[in-house]
């Protein structure tokens, strides 16, 4: 139990396009999903917090007019990176917490999507 | 600021145990230590959290001291696919505090 997915595994795009990666919960309700990027060879930077039916909460630093974050059902987050550009290149990760347990607490983490913008 | 500090690497043998430090000595009394580790070009992967007391599951052992201020997790029989970079995180359940926030994290390597 406890999956989560991401689409696409990995994506290459041109710089100025803009690109959507899902973020789905399998086999439980996310209220709150989390959007994370990870530089190569750097740790997990916390992007934006996603809650269900609300508006995004932004990591200071973080454009949020630039990642665009959607999380409309309990079991879907989609995160948009518009107008990408070679430095947004990253590890993206999402990552939901399951409201419906005991395990509130824990969070389960998607598989990652490698976005390279040329 | 880091509410964590673990060494940077460590190695061990396959089939022996891996004790992984962490110092936590800022932290409070609502906030508990958790483990997750990434295997590279993987999301991290949750393994095991506690407060006060010592705690275990399939994956490993979790031993927290008394003062609270630091915590090792003890992977008891470590195989070659538990090559991974492992995050000791505080936080709380509540409030601003109950994001995961991930440090450098310790990689550790499993020889054959």
């Amino acid at each position: 139990g406890a999956v989560v997915s991401q689409h696409p595994s990995w994506v290459i795009c041109k710089s100025g396009t803009s690109v959507k990666i899902e973020c789905r919960s399998l086999d439980f309700q996310a209220t709150t999903m989390f959007w994370y990027r990870q530089f190569p060879k750097q740790s997990l930077m916390l992007m934006a917090t996603s809650n269900e039916g609300s508006k995004a909460t932004y990591e200071q630093g973080v454009e949020k007019d630039k990642f665009l974050i959607n999380h409309a059902s309990l079991t879907l987050s989609t995160l948009t990176v518009t107008s990408a550009h070679p430095e947004d290149s990253s590890f993206y990760i999402c990552s939901a917490r399951d409201t419906g347990t005991s395990s509130f607490y824990e969070q389960y983490f998607g598989p990652g999507t490698r976005l390279t913008v040329t | 600021d880091a509410k964590t500090t673990q060494p940077t690497s460590m190695d061990c043998a396959e089939g022996r145990a891996a004790n992984l430090p962490c110092n936590h000595s800022t932290i409070s009394g609502n906030e508990y230590v958790y483990w997750y580790r990434q295997i590279h070009s993987q999301g991290p992967q949750y393994i095991i959290h506690g407060l006060k007391n010592n705690e275990t599951n399939e994956m490993a052992s979790l031993i927290i001291t008394e003062d609270r201020k630091s915590s090792t997790l003890i992977l008891p029989h470590a195989t070659l696919r538990d090559t991974a970079v492992y995050y000791c995180i505080v936080r709380s359940h509540t409030g601003a505090n109950s994001k995961l926030t991930f440090g450098k994290g310790i990689t550790l390597s499993v020889r054959p």
